[in-house]
């Protein structure tokens, strides 16, 4: 069975800009969940998703985004892109929502200048 | 105060020597996990733990439910054990994932 899966793997972006992040999930898994992680603030939870709906949410602000296809990939957005949103992103998979086994894909590192 | 703490920061041993990493938390959970994330970002998860002890090769993990406590150990380390160490915990109110700041492991020949 192939991994969680996210593209793209690396990204530079300038501030203002707006970036979107995709991630596929091991098959047959329906929860797919999101973090960043920076130096300084370690892993923080961003949003889970399960059969298409939002079913948690971190504290991140509006400009944080995202949503989940019938097919169980997961996209993220990030709008108005700042310099603090420097980071790795992480999504992990499950196979059910809320489900304790994540397996974690192997992050898109978000450079913004 | 954090609700995830975990101690030590760093770590730096020798190759051989028995390892522990520890996880204090302040919030009712349903489950804590211990991952493992090597240089690069590869996360792994280690194990999953609602009570008693789990092992898996030449890790062990330990969790005291009446004591919010867990531990990780690592016996006969090896370099290649060398990696940051996350404790994880599942909000019983909200199942949120609350993270640790790591424990950073550096094994030495």
């Amino acid at each position: 069975k192939a991994g969680v899966t996210q593209t793209p793997r690396y990204l530079i972006k300038t501030r203002g800009q707006q970036v979107t992040l995709s991630c596929s999930p091991i098959s047959g898994h329906r929860s797919v969940s999101w973090y960043q992680q920076t130096p300084g603030q370690g892993l923080q939870f961003l949003f889970e998703y399960f059969s298409e709906t939002q079913r948690n949410k971190g504290n991140f602000p509006g400009r944080f985004s995202g949503r989940q296809f019938s097919n169980s990939r997961s996209e993220m957005n990030v709008s108005t892109l700042e310099l603090g949103d420097s980071a790795l992103y992480l999504c992990a998979s499950s196979l059910q929502a809320l489900s304790y086994e994540q397996y974690f894909g192997p992050g898109t590192r978000l450079t913004v200048t | 105060k954090n609700e995830v703490e975990q101690s030590p920061q760093n770590l730096t041993a020798q190759e051989g020597e028995f390892i522990t990493i520890n996880c204090s938390y302040s919030v009712g959970i349903s489950a804590l996990h211990w991952l493992q994330q090597h240089p690069g970002g590869g996360i792994v998860s280690l194990f999953m733990l609602s009570s008693g002890k789990k092992k898996h090769g030449r890790l062990i993990a330990t969790i005291n439910i009446q004591e919010k406590h867990s531990s990780l150990h690592i016996t006969a380390s090896h370099p290649r054990d060398s990696a940051v160490y996350i404790c994880a915990v599942r909000r019983d109110s909200n199942y949120q994932l609350i993270w640790g700041a790591g424990t950073k492991l550096i094994i030495k020949p």
